[in-house]
């Protein structure tokens, strides 16, 4: 159980077009997502954070009207790039809370997308 | 502020233990992570740790001293496919995952 999807698993793109990445919780509500990116051989850094039907919660520094997040319902939460230019190119990862788990915060990691920019 | 340290790179070899180590400095406390992130791929879970003492789970433990704000992952049997990079993250007081920088683990036959 606890599997999380995410879709695209890599996408290339032009610069000053928008992406839309896709999380899905597949077998469990998730309550709570997050979005992280990674650039190489860096560690991971949160983005945003974000609970079903309620506005994300972005960290400092990041555009939050750059990076929207929509969190429409307990399985599906979205991160659109909005205008992308090539240094957001990096590795885009969602995770989520299982909201039915009162006592546990472990995170379950989708697989990952890779956004190129050119 | 917020900091969690652990190692940038180890060397094993294969059939042998490791212990990687993580030191943290964080507002409040509750519990510790360690995942592990193969390249190019998403993190996957490994162990919690809320309380002191140690955690064993197959080949892979987990050690937890809150007083000293101190863990360790130790992997024992090192296989090949182990090499990766392990994440040690802390659950802050506002139940925030913390993240380290991560150790990339490198295993030699």
């Amino acid at each position: 159980g606890a599997v999380v999807s995410q879709h695209p698993s890599w996408v290339i793109c032009k610069s000053g077009t928008s992406v839309k990445i896709e999380c899905r919780s597949l077998d469990f509500q998730a309550t709570t997502m997050f979005w992280y990116r990674q650039f190489p051989k860096q560690s991971l850094m949160l983005m945003a954070t974000s609970n079903e039907g309620s506005k994300a919660t972005y960290e400092q520094g990041v555009e939050k009207d750059k990076f929207l997040i929509n969190h429409a319902s307990l399985t599906l939460s979205t991160l659109t790039v909005t205008s992308a230019h090539p240094e957001d190119s990096s590795f885009y990862i969602c995770s989520a809370r299982d909201g039915e788990l009162a006592d546990t915060y472990e995170q379950y990691f989708g697989p990952g997308t890779r956004l190129t920019v050119t | 502020g917020q900091n969690i340290d652990q190692p940038t790179e180890m060397t094993a070899t294969e059939g042998a233990i490791v212990q990687i180590n993580c030191t943290y400095q964080t507002s409040g406390f509750n519990g510790l992570f360690w995942y592990q992130q193969h390249a190019g791929e998403a993190p996957t879970f490994l162990s919690y740790n809320v309380l002191d003492g140690l955690e064993e789970k197959g080949r892979f433990s987990s050690f937890l001293s809150r007083s000293k704000g101190y863990s360790y992952l130790l992997l024992k049997e090192l296989q090949m496919k182990d090499s990766a990079s392990y994440l040690c993250a802390v659950l802050d007081s506002n139940y925030q995952l913390i993240w380290g920088a991560g150790t990339k683990l490198i295993i030699k036959p």
